[in-house]
């Protein structure tokens, strides 16, 4: 079955610190990759996406994400988090054939000033 | 680009009422995307239209649920005999497909469904 998991649900971390959000997934053939944020109040904005090439890509705001194919991963992580990071994180795939997403449950990130 | 626009954005209902949310996508968008999140929950997708054509819907869309979009732009989502499961936030997305599938969507602010 087709799925994505993400390993921590609720993920709280001080100012400064480094972030990395666990995603797994599971779907057969050529996978694209995407990280979605929530801000409070907010709707569902794009943070970023793999469709080929370099493994590792750069997203808005620092974050960056790598697929490990053989791991069948798609880490978020950004190097130090600030107040303003905080936000619920969605990961989701979708295949070649199809334009349908499927997402993880989400981790909620809230960052201590 | 006006962004995905949603309305309403919140409706009240009893059980047992007909609702109806209207989508519009990004101008030049061909595919539009329904989605339905729950609390704690990730987006579940529900259905998608590429031009007025629906190409999928979810296993799980119950046949209370229709959706159209009659003239490849705008969208509806209508549930029939509201129940308090259907009570979630619905999600619309639009995007512009490409040979060989490279999409990004773009997502609305949600109606918010709460039946009573």
């Amino acid at each position: 079955a087709q799925s994505v998991s993400q390993h921590n649900h609720h993920v709280i971390l001080s100012e400064a610190a480094s972030l990395e959000l666990g995603c797994n997934y599971s779907y057969g053939g050529t996978v694209n990759l995407f990280w979605y944020v929530q801000y409070p109040g907010q709707h569902l904005q794009l943070l970023l996406k793999y469709f080929s090439g370099d493994p590792l890509v750069k997203g808005i705001k620092g974050f960056e994400a790598e697929f490990i194919k053989s791991k069948f991963s798609f880490n978020l992580r950004k190097p130090s988090v600030q107040w303003s990071d905080t936000a619920e994180y969605f990961c989701a795939v979708t295949g070649s054939n199809t334009g349908k997403l499927i997402f993880g449950q989400g981790t909620t990130l809230q960052v201590k000033p | 680009d006006t962004g995905v626009s949603q309305d309403p954005r919140h409706k009240i209902t009893k059980r047992g009422q007909n609702v109806t949310f209207r989508c519009d996508p990004i101008s030049e968008h061909n595919r539009l995307y329904w989605y339905r999140q729950t609390l704690g929950q990730g987006p579940e997708f529900l259905t998608y239209f590429q031009n007025e054509a629906q190409l999928e819907k979810s296993r799980l869309l119950s046949d209370r649920f229709s959706a159209e979009r009659p003239k490849g732009s705008f969208s509806t989502l209508e549930i029939q005999r509201t129940e308090q499961g259907d009570s979630a936030m619905y999600l619309c997305a639009s995007s512009s497909s490409n040979v060989g599938g490279l999409e990004t969507q773009y997502f609305g602010p949600g109606t918010r469904l709460l039946v009573l």
